[in-house]
């Protein structure tokens, strides 16, 4: 059966610090990946999706990147982190375009 | 105006009440989601439909492409039920848009 992984489960970070969440997921090949936020009071949106190996499109313009360096690995990376980025982070894969799509357990990061 | 809105924003109902969350989207759509969020923050999928119904246990999900309106039924509903309920549509190829969603809370 195939699981999500990500950590850490939550995270307190200076403003100015790097960020890196990572997410993996097993029993699966070649999965679309994707990257969430959930911001307090406010849905989630799409912040990078990948369909492959250093393939990543962005949706929002921001100071975060994300970086797919594996086949199952996906990585959420900041160079200085804002208040603004603080939030919920869920990782989600799926099978292919426009299908379901399954979500890891998500990073609760609070930028200070 | 959202491209996704879901209506009640919330909703508190007795055990064992009819629970019924609506969807209307404004744009085109691959496919409907209703997604589950509980107080941790963990998101379940329940339902991804793109005509008519779906049932899982007391759970129905039902889409009408015409109106661009879904609904989540609850049928019996339980304390564990409550949670953040969300309608998400796919736009496009990769693209989620989601709703705000409804919080839920059934009494004992």
């Amino acid at each position: 059966s195939q699981t999500i992984h990500q950590w850490p489960a939550t995270l307190v970070q200076p403003v100015g610090s790097p960020l890196s969440l990572e997410c993996t997921v097993e029993g699966t090949s070649n999965p679309n990946l994707y990257w969430y936020r959930q911001a307090a009071g406010r849905g989630l949106q799409l912040l990078f999706y990948s369909v492959g190996i250093g393939q990543i499109s962005s949706e929002v313009p921001q100071n975060l990147s994300a970086s797919r360096p594996q086949d199952r690995q996906f990585i959420l990376s900041s160079k200085k982190l804002l208040l603004s980025d603080s939030g919920f982070y869920l990782c989600a894969w799926s099978v292919e375009a426009a299908r379901e799509q399954y979500f890891g357990p998500g990073t609760r990061l609070t930028v200070t | 105006k959202n491209e996704v809105e879901q209506s009640p924003q919330n909703l508190t109902a007795q055990e064992g009440e009819f629970i019924t969350i609506n969807c209307s989207y404004s744009v085109g759509i691959s496919a409907l989601h209703w997604l589950q969020q509980h107080p941790g923050g963990g998101i379940v999928s329940l339902f991804m439909l793109s005509s008519g119904k779906k049932k899982h246990g007391r759970l129905i999900a039902t889409i009408n492409i015409q109106e661009k309106h879904s609904s989540l039924h609850i049928t019996a509903s339980h304390p564990r039920d409550s949670a953040v309920y969300i309608c998400a549509v796919t736009k496009g190829a990769q693209k989620l848009v989601f709703g705000q969603g409804t919080r839920l809370t059934i009494n004992p």
